[in-house]
């Protein structure tokens, strides 16, 4: 079957960095999404990975090892806005989002 | 960017009823459309793919004479919720993908039904 795989919940300080990891297993892979939601919203594009390595965005990194089947989203110098939930999401070999459960991200002054 | 638009944004009817969701590409023709439905604190469930100008696909365990959707244009499609019970209260969202497009960015604000 396909799964998705992320920590249900992570807690982290204001200023600080955090990793979100995201392990996959999928029919096929045609790239890594990255989103993030806030309660009651529609969630908001983050990142797309395809290739192997890092993806720099300002604050938010995105990396990629297919062979591992292992994404991460890295947050710096985090913000109070940035609680939310962060949801991965692999397209398959049939172009389908797979997604993940999320990861509930709080962050404390 | 790209923007998708949503409405209503929020909805409550009552059992029996039907409630019309529209998902409007803006600035950007959308050959594909998808339709989710989220629980709280849930993930998103797609419920049924959209393409103009052909019948939707839908994904196993949802009903399509429940949830009729309709893709008559490039920017736009319809997600019907027929006859809507209280456990069709959900949060609904949809997205769509450009002509072309490789990346799935651009998601609808979501449509909070409540059926009372």
């Amino acid at each position: 079957g396909q799964n998705i795989d992320q920590p249900t919940e992570m807690t982290a300080t204001e200023g600080a960095i955090v990793q979100i990891n995201c392990t996959y297993q999928t029919s096929g892979f045609n790239g890594l999404f990255w989103y993030q939601q806030h309660a009651g919203e529609a969630p908001t594009f983050l990142s797309y990975n395809v290739l192997d390595g890092l993806e720099e965005k300002g604050r938010f990194s995105s990396f990629l090892s297919r062979s591992k089947g292992y994404s991460y989203l890295l947050l710096k110098e985090l913000q109070m806005k940035d609680s939310a939930s962060y949801l991965c999401a692999v397209r398959d070999s049939n172009y389908q989002l797979i997604w993940g459960a999320g990861t509930k991200l709080i962050i404390k002054p | 960017g790209a923007v998708v638009s949503q409405h209503p944004s929020w909805v409550i009817c009552k059992s029996g009823t039907s409630v019309k969701i529209e998902c409007r590409s803006l600035d950007f023709q959308a050959t594909t459309m998808f339709w989710y439905r989220q629980f709280p604190k849930q993930s998103l469930m797609l419920m049924a793919t959209s393409n103009e100008g052909s019948k939707a696909t839908y994904e196993q365990g949802v009903e399509k004479d429940k949830f009729l959707i309709n893709h008559a244009s490039l920017t736009l499609s319809t997600l019907t919720v027929t006859s809507a019970h209280p456990e069709d209260s959900s949060f609904y969202i949809c997205s769509a993908r450009s002509t072309g497009g490789e990346t799935e960015a651009f998601f609808g604000q979501g449509t909070r039904l409540t059926v009372v």
